[in-house]
Order: C-alpha cells, then structure tokens, then sequence
C-alpha cells in the first residue's frame, strides 16, 4: 500500500503564496490522478482541484494544481491568500490494489 | 445541485450495529458510484466503502472490511452502510460522497452523521 505524506500545518499571511506538499510513498505519482479537498473548520469537505490541476466551477484561479515527477509529489498552490482560506486541506489518489488513499492533512493558517 | 443528507448515526455498544443512510436528492442517483468516508475526532479523512453505479461493484477498506456491508436502493436514491461488530475506533463522522470522473473522486458531500461507539 502507498501513504501520501503532507506536511501537518503551514501559515502565511494574507495576501501572500503558498503551496501545500503531498508525497507518493511508491509509485508514480503521475501515474494516477491527484485531487484536493478544502475542509474548514466544523464544515464537510470540498473539492478545490481534481485530476491534478483541473479546478470545479466556483473555485478561484487562486487555486492550482501540480505534479512533480522528480519528487514523486503533488502540490496544492494557494495565491492571494484570503482569511477564508483558512482550512485543513486533503490530498487524495488512489491505484490498482488502494482504491483511494487520502493524505493526513495540512492545516493552513492566514495569520 | 447534487444533495445528500445522512442519518442513523448515534451511540453504538462496542460488537453492536448501527445503520446509516444516505438519501440523495438533485441528480440522478442511479449514474453514479457513491461512497462513505469517515472522519475520526480531530483526525483526517479516511474512506471506508464505496459501491458501483448499479451496486454490483462494492469496495471496503482494510479496517472495515468483513464488518461493514455497503448498498444501495436507485429507486429509493438511497444509499446504506450497515455497520457490525462496532469498535470504539469506528467512532467518527460518516460522509457520503458522490463519486465523479474518470479519477473516480469525491464530488459532493453531505454534512455527515456522528457514530459513537462506547458502552
């Protein structure tokens, strides 16, 4: 079974950039679909990027999606970053044998 | 506008059973896969069971796998988990979610119903 690792928390302050990492323990990460979750506090999840980098209608373009073969990782890359941003945020893939793995979370905090 | 609202969750004896239900509302039920995901307090998601459009494809996840049973009524737009031999580690959250796309991810979600297991 593969993990997808992310880091559990990260900050920056309004109006900056910031990326949230997940990494592929084995296996290609470019080899199945990645997808982000946004989760905010005491809300059900919803989805910001599917299929790496596509974004759901009614997500901002301040929301992007990315893989990186080289580190074997997906990134989530949040722009402009407003107070509302502020929410735990899930990666998600899946292969053959693991259906669909979810990363642990990263909680991001606009300070 | 997909809906989903679950219910049945509540306080479960550790080896009881409970039953959650999913209805769902705004689509058409029956062209979709569906899904549950819980979330344990203060932890991160996990999946638990996810069914086929027409119910003949049913996938578990290791920790619930031979306890609990997934299913669905398409004339009723209704989706099931029957849950056995109840753990306090099954204590959480459960979501239903609609499965989309050729990723098969989860599209939308209902707010989620609360299982307790402790006696």
């Amino acid at each position: 079974n593969f993990m997808l690792t992310q880091p559990h928390s990260v900050s920056e302050s309004p109006g900056k950039t910031v990326t949230i990492s997940c990494t592929r323990s084995s296996g290609s990460i470019a080899s199945n679909y990645v997808q982000w979750y946004q989760q905010r506090p005491g809300s059900s999840p919803t989805t910001v990027i599917y299929e790496d980098n596509q974004r759901p209608s009614g997500v901002p373009d301040r929301f992007s999606g990315s893989i990186d073969s080289s580190s074997n990782s997906a990134s989530l890359t949040i722009s402009g970053l407003k107070t509302e941003d502020e929410a735990d945020y899930y990666c998600q893939s899946y292969d053959t044998n693991n259906p669909w793995v979810f990363g642990g979370g990263t909680k991001l905090t606009v300070l | 506008e997909m809906q989903l609202l679950e219910s049945g969750g509540g306080l479960g004896q550790p080896g009881g059973s409970l039953r959650l239900s999913c209805a769902a509302a705004g689509f058409t039920f029956s062209r979709y896969g569906m899904s549950w995901v819980r979330q344990a307090p203060g932890k991160g998601l996990e999946w638990v069971s996810s069914i086929s459009p027409s119910g003949a494809g049913r996938f578990y996840g290791d920790s619930v796998q031979g306890r609990f049973t997934i299913s669905r009524d398409n004339s009723k737009n209704t989706l099931s988990l029957q849950m056995v031999s109840l753990r306090a580690e099954d204590t959480a959250v459960y979501y239903c979610a609609v499965l989309v796309g050729p990723a098969q991810y989860f599209d939308s979600w209902g707010h989620g119903t609360l299982v307790t297991v402790s006696s």
